[in-house]
């Protein structure tokens, strides 16, 4: 069965500081995915990759970059966080985003 | 514009009872429609996937239809257990490169009360 897992499950960080949430797989999927999910909204992705070393702009990329430094993790990473990335993350693998395969999702917290 | 609406927003039922949870959609092409639970707190599981026309599909006491003439599926849930409380999510599929882009709905929180 897909294993995905991210870390940390829960996170407080203030406003300017720099937050990165992890990701990693152990299915070998080539692609991989982060979403937001926030109330009113359906999730919205974030960035994906289609495997090591390449990352690509989701629907709402802006404030968030990604890093894929091998086929098993996948970050993604908030240089200057704010108060209006407060959300729950999730990652998601894939083998070609026909299925998706997903994490237990990060609360973020940006007071 | 909202590209994958689901309806109602949330249901309560009673134990035992059964349901129907509604998904409509606009988008275009679609290649498959996938129904996930997603318990409080967690990530999200596939419960079933509809690819064809008319597809209908059964996994224990759930089961799935797809009128892709109408852009339209439902999920049925027979005799509802205390466990099925959850936010049940359709997300439409649609062919990007050779790979897939999601739309997801908002979800139909479930409540299912003794």
């Amino acid at each position: 069965e897909a294993a995905v897992t991210q870390s940390p499950r829960n996170k407080v960080a203030v406003t300017g500081g720099k937050v990165t949430l992890s990701c990693n797989q152990t299915n070998n999927h080539n692609n991989m995915y982060w979403y937001r999910q926030d109330t009113g909204h359906g999730l919205r992705l974030i960035h994906y990759s289609y495997g090591a070393g390449s990352t690509e702009k989701g629907d709402i990329p802006d404030g968030y970059k990604a890093s894929r430094p091998s086929q098993e993790n996948f970050s993604l990473i908030l240089e200057l966080a704010t108060p209006s990335q407060t959300s729950v993350y999730f990652c998601a693998s894939g083998a070609s985003g026909y299925e998706q395969y997903f994490g237990p999702g990060t609360r973020l917290t940006v007071l | 514009k909202t590209q994958v609406e689901q309806s109602p927003q949330s249901l309560v039922v009673r134990q035992g009872e059964n349901c129907v949870l509604q998904c409509n959609y606009s988008v275009t092409p679609d290649n498959h429609l996938r129904w996930f639970k997603q318990d409080t707190g967690k990530g999200l599981v596939s419960l079933t996937v509809l690819v064809h026309e008319n597809d209908k599909t059964s996994n224990g006491r759930y089961s799935a239809t797809l009128d892709k003439d109408a852009k339209h599926s439902t999920l049925h849930i027979t005799a509802t257990l205390l466990d099925d409380t959850a936010t049940y999510i359709c997300v439409v599929g649609a062919p990007a490169g050779g790979n897939n882009k999601l739309t997801f709905g908002q979800g139909t929180v479930l409540s299912v009360i003794p």
